[in-house]
């Protein structure tokens, strides 16, 4: 069975430090894979996308960027982080093609920035 | 611009009453509607789905509707019970659209004993 793993669960950071966020995918082989934060009182956005190792798609212009080094790895990273960054960040898995709305979610890291 | 609306924040019901959770969209191009669940400080979980070819699809408890002259599709929970409370989103997505999907803001449902 496929599985999603994100880490860490939770971060503290202060305003300008850099981010890593990890996200890894099992049981499945080049997945479409997807971060999504939510901000406090807000719905789901879409950050960026990915249907394939080194292609990236952003949804919104902002502080943070992601890379696709391997088929089921996917990370979230800033050189410099704003109070604005801070929220829940999710990873999610799609199988392209094949009931492809059909996304699946990590636990989240919750991001705080101070 | 919100592709995809949940006007309301909060809903609260009793335990083996009906909840239904609402959900309006605009993007005439969605042709796939998804209800996701999710717990405080976890990942959303895939609840039930509906192509843009049918107006119902059941599941257990779960009944989706979907009425496409209105741009409007509902969620139907029957009986409630307490483990359904959560935040429930609204989700959509089209042929075209790079297998994306929007989410609408989502309702704190609360189902009480």
């Amino acid at each position: 069975s496929q599985t999603i793993h994100q880490w860490p669960a939770t971060l503290v950071q202060p305003v300008g430090s850099p981010l890593s966020l990890e996200c890894t995918v099992e049981g499945t082989s080049n997945p479409n894979l997807y971060w999504y934060r939510q901000a406090a009182g807000r719905g789901l956005q879409l950050l960026f996308y990915s249907v394939g190792i080194g292609q990236i798609s952003s949804e919104v212009p902002q502080n943070l960027s992601a890379s696709r080094p391997q088929d089921r790895q996917f990370i979230l990273s800033s050189k410099k982080l704003l109070l604005s960054d801070s929220g829940f960040y999710l990873c999610a898995w799609s199988v392209p093609g094949y009931r492809p709305y059909e996304q699946y979610f990590g636990p989240g890291t919750r991001l705080t920035v101070t | 611009d919100q592709q995809v609306k949940q006007n309301s924040p909060s809903l609260s019901v009793q335990e083996g009453r009906i909840s239904i959770l609402n959900c309006d969209y605009t993007n005439s191009m969605f042709d796939y509607f998804l209800w996701y669940k999710k717990y405080p400080a976890e990942g959303p979980t895939f609840l039930i789905s509906i192509s843009s070819i049918k107006d119902k699809n059941e599941d257990g408890r779960f009944t989706v509707f979907l009425n496409k002259s209105a741009k409007h599709l509902s969620l139907h929970i029957v009986p409630s019970q307490p483990g359904d409370s959560a935040v429930y989103f609204c989700a959509a997505g089209y042929q075209g659209g790079s297998e994306k999907l929007v989410f609408g803001k989502g309702t704190k449902l609360t189902v009480n004993p």
